[in-house]
């Protein structure tokens, strides 16, 4: 079945310990991206990456990192994660950045205290 | 600064009726997407669109480049179209870059 698979689920962590949230999809999909959604501001882009080896920001990429070392795999990174990143996130991947249909992640609702 | 336009914010329907959620953005575009996201959080892609009009099933996405306005349109709606509808854009100067409105929240009244 073709999808996106985004893990954890769900995850309460505390202030200033480092997690990844994983990111695969199974398409050969070359464009992936990262999304976070909070109430009144909708979704708004955090980093997505064009192919493997090129990343690049979006809109509210302060405090993540990401990497694309395989076609398949895009992990957000919070180095140090903090309240203001509490949200609800979606990866999502597309045959190619512009034109194409794009395939969301089941979301990651992630509660930093 | 790039911004995408929907409205309304909040739609109530009675079952049957046709609807229509508008769309609209500042710049030139590459792209135009539709979304649903259903209550329960999960987002799919409706329509994906650059020019022109597109149809599935009940549902009819048109896009009207010169206005820089696009709409989605129901016919015949139903309960379970009752969803979240969010607009996207690619603007044409960072082709990766995505752009959403803030959602169209639509009940549809049995």
């Amino acid at each position: 079945e073709a999808q996106v698979t985004q893990n954890p689920r769900y995850l309460i962590t505390v202030t200033g310990k480092k997690l990844t949230v994983t990111c695969s999809q199974n398409m050969n999909h070359e464009y992936m991206s990262w999304y976070r959604q909070d109430p009144g501001l909708g979704l708004r882009q955090i980093y997505y990456s064009m192919n493997v080896e090129v990343t690049d920001k979006g809109d509210v990429p302060e405090g993540y990192k990401v990497s694309r070392k395989e076609k398949r795999n895009f992990p957000l990174i919070l180095e140090s994660p903090s309240p203001n990143q509490t949200s609800l996130y979606f990866c999502a991947s597309s045959f190619l950045s512009v034109g194409t249909e794009q395939y969301f992640g089941p979301g990651t609702r992630l509660t930093v205290t | 600064k790039n911004e995408v336009e929907q409205s309304p914010q909040n739609l109530t329907a009675q079952e049957g009726e046709f609807i229509t959620i508008n769309c609209s953005y500042s710049v030139g575009i590459s792209a135009l997407h539709w979304l649903q996201q259903h209550p329960g959080g999960g987002i799919v892609s409706l329509f994906m669109l650059s020019s022109g009009k597109k149809k599935h099933g009940r549902l009819i996405a048109t896009i009207n480049i010169q206005e820089k306005h696009s709409s989605l349109h129901i016919t015949a709606s139903h309960p379970r179209d009752s969803a979240v509808y969010i607009c996207a854009v690619n603007y044409g100067g960072s082709q990766g870059n995505l752009i959403f409105g803030k959602g169209t929240k639509l009940s549809v009244k049995p």
